[in-house]
């Protein structure tokens, strides 16, 4: 089952603050965060796991509340190098279950 | 180190044809994950080997079929190429079996074009 990701797109101005969220109708054993450039490959941003921890990447956080079965990304100060598809991926089941990746939210921030 | 590497970054071919695309994890990751994405959409599974086994395979027809070798590189085959396959190939690899806690590492990709 494909998370859920909203919005679909967000434009910032640099400085401000964004947040992106990723829910899912099944249970989640965990959720990763990537960004994808235009023409890159997807990086890793973090992984979240059972447990409600909130983790942090510079000024990008995420946080993870399996009884909503839904994760936020967080991103304060946003900078210009932040533009780019960020992607939720699930896993419905723990052990060796694959990813399962959302459509992906666009950010573009703009000077 | 190096990160994972695919080859070739471009490829065009027909309808009908049959293709191999080309990974190489990093250095000390024995699992490998390939995926399939279209434009707009985010990565879908295709395949997951680990140890030369595979241990997952996604909602692909058996036209995809996928292999890794004992140096864990690892090769994606597609027989009789459809339009609908032209997509950009991406491989993962990651240290363990997969899992909950192992990020994928993923590679530039081989963006595919049937005509």
């Amino acid at each position: 089952q494909q998370p859920v990701q909203s919005p679909q797109a967000v434009i910032l101005r640099e400085g401000e603050d964004a947040v992106i969220n990723c829910s899912s109708s099944k249970a989640l054993y965990s959720v990763h965060w990537y960004r994808q450039k235009h023409g890159e490959a997807p990086v890793f941003l973090m992984i979240l796991l059972k447990g409600g921890e909130q983790k942090g990447h510079d000024k990008i956080s995420a946080s993870f509340n399996e009884k909503k079965q839904q994760s936020s990304l967080y991103l304060t100060a946003s900078q210009l190098s932040y533009s780019g598809t960020y992607f939720c991926g699930t896993l419905p089941g723990g052990g060796n279950t694959p990813l399962v990746f959302g459509k992906g939210t666009r950010l573009s921030v703009i000077a | 180190d190096a990160g994972v590497t695919q080859s070739p970054t471009h490829l065009i071919k027909t309808r009908g044809q049959q293709v191999t695309l080309r990974c190489s994890p990093i250095s000390g990751h024995k699992s490998v994950s390939w995926y399939q994405q279209v434009l707009g959409q985010g990565p879908q599974f295709i395949f997951q080997y680990y140890e030369k086994e595979e241990r997952g395979r996604g909602n692909f027809p058996d036209r995809f079929s996928a292999r890794q070798f004992p140096n864990y590189s690892s090769e994606l085959n597609v027989n009789a190429l459809l339009l609908g396959d032209s997509a950009l190939y991406l491989c993962a690899s990651s240290f363990g079996s997969g899992g909950s806690n192992q990020p994928q590492h993923f590679g530039d990709g081989t963006r595919l074009s049937i005509l």
